[in-house]
């Protein structure tokens, strides 16, 4: 089993649409948590931090269930420009923080 | 400015080469890792640097060497490049700390032919 689980997509969804997704982490003693953004064949760029608390940075939301091991990203308003792979991001305490495979959004006019 | 940097950008290469691909950071960061990332698939960690003198594999095995002689720099050598090879090479940095965010290079393109 992957200690982080994204659902590859493709989520295809209108401009102005809401979309959700969802990642999942296997060890449980799991600090921080990030989403990354990562553009057609360029690198990886943070997104957001993700607090137990939850946060929102303008039209992105994402919350942490520390009960449950996942962690959630919420766009709304989609725009043309947030097509992209979105990585889930989790530091396990290992050498280096786990990536998620990546869910990709297409947003089409 | 702070950056972290990567040369060659793309490079077409025959089978049997020898190649270094440079990474360099301005950010002070004691941490660095090399990523390889094929069109469309997941990042693979394949080596890390806790700092100068610290060099250790990352999850995935990978026939290239890396040495950190200095803070800022971290080059990643390939002694005989092979078509397997043919990848994107993203080179990372971050500081020590638990949870620090790890930025990333614009990566490295590279094609054996």
């Amino acid at each position: 089993r992957k200690e982080v689980e994204q659902d590859p997509g493709p989520f295809n969804v209108p401009e102005g649409a809401t979309v959700a997704f969802n990642c999942t982490y296997s060890n449980s003693a799991s600090q921080s948590f990030f989403w990354y953004r990562q553009d057609c064949r360029k690198e990886p760029k943070l997104l957001m931090s993700v607090y137990s608390s939850g946060n929102e940075d303008g039209r992105f939301t994402a919350q942490l269930n520390r009960a449950s091991q996942y962690i959630s990203l919420l766009i709304r308003d989609s725009k043309l420009s947030d097509s992209a792979t979105y990585l889930c991001v989790v530091d396990t305490g290992r050498r280096a923080l786990t990536f998620g495979s990546g869910t990709r959004l297409q947003v089409q006019p | 400015e702070a950056d972290i940097y990567q040369t060659p950008r793309y490079l077409v290469i025959g089978t049997g080469k020898k190649i270094t691909l440079e990474c360099s950071q301005t950010m002070g960061h004691d941490k660095m890792y090399w990523y390889q990332q094929d069109p469309g698939m997941e990042l693979h960690l394949i080596h890390y640097s806790y700092g100068v003198n610290s060099t250790e594999k990352g999850d995935l095995s990978s026939e290239s060497t890396v040495s950190r002689i200095r803070t800022e720099h971290f080059p990643l050598t390939l002694e005989s490049a092979r078509p397997s090879h043919t990848s994107q090479y993203l080179c990372a940095s971050s500081d020590l700390g638990r949870g620090s965010e790890q930025f990333f290079g614009p990566g490295t393109r590279l094609t054996v032919l």
